[in-house]
């Protein structure tokens, strides 16, 4: 079965920092986009990052620019997300997930993939 | 920045109606839209992509269409196993959800 496993999540102070990591099983890792999704406690889902299958194309969202770094290691089937000075507002559990990615299907027409397998998500608090 | 807004927050509907829920983006984001079922304490599944493709394992019940800027998940006939929170996403950003609860 096609798996994502997340680790790293933790307590920590803010302007702390953490680093996720999401390990692959059962899938070809680098034919993919990857990407985080977080989860605060009671709200909705928000999407954080993603990272083109060779690491040359890199997305964020605006509350995590400058803090966050995305990467992975296809030797390792490994995808990482560096949290650096953290915010109580980036308490969340937070999920990496296979995305399927965007092609273009014909002139001014895009067809979107999805991110279709997730993982558990890995639990990140900040808090003092 | 595009943003998904979803509408109505919440819907009551009863089992074995059908549920209608829109999703209407900023600006035109021609198919690059998902939608996703989240019932409590469980992972987001996957449910619809590309506006109207259901992904493996979906029921026919679910359905996705639209195009640009306004799009619609149906539901047609409710389980009780439907109840849950869909979200809309185009990469990038997900929609606020819509609660789907038991009339």
């Amino acid at each position: 079965e096609v798996q994502l496993v997340e680790s790293g999540g933790g307590l920590v102070q803010p302007g702390g920092s953490l680093r996720l990591s999401c390990e692959a099983s059962r899938f070809i890792f680098s034919a993919y986009w990857m990407g985080w999704v977080r989860q605060a406690p009671g709200k909705g889902l928000e999407w954080v990052a993603n990272i083109k299958q060779d690491e040359s194309e890199k997305h964020y969202v605006d509350s995590v620019k400058g803090r966050f770094t995305i990467s992975r290691d296809n030797a390792r089937n490994s995808l990482y997300l560096q949290m650096n000075s953290l915010r109580v507002e980036d308490t969340a559990v937070y999920y990496c997930a296979r995305d399927g990615g965007v092609a273009v299907v014909g002139v001014g027409r895009e067809f979107y993939y999805g991110m279709d397998v997730w993982g558990q998500g890995t639990t990140v608090t900040v808090s003092s | 920045e595009r943003v998904l807004t979803q509408s109505p927050a919440a819907l009551s509907v009863s089992p074995g109606e059908r549920a209608t829920l829109s999703c209407r983006a900023s600006q035109s984001v021609s198919s690059t839209l998902a939608w996703y079922q989240q019932k409590p304490g469980q992972v987001p599944r996957l449910l619809i992509y590309g506006a109207s493709t259901r992904a493996t394992g979906i029921p026919a019940r679910f359905s996705g269409s639209g195009s640009g800027t306004e799009f619609t998940l149906t539901i047609s006939s409710l389980q009780s196993e439907d109840f849950a929170t869909y979200y809309c996403q185009i990469p990038g950003t997900f929609g606020q959800g819509t609660k789907v609860e038991i009339k």
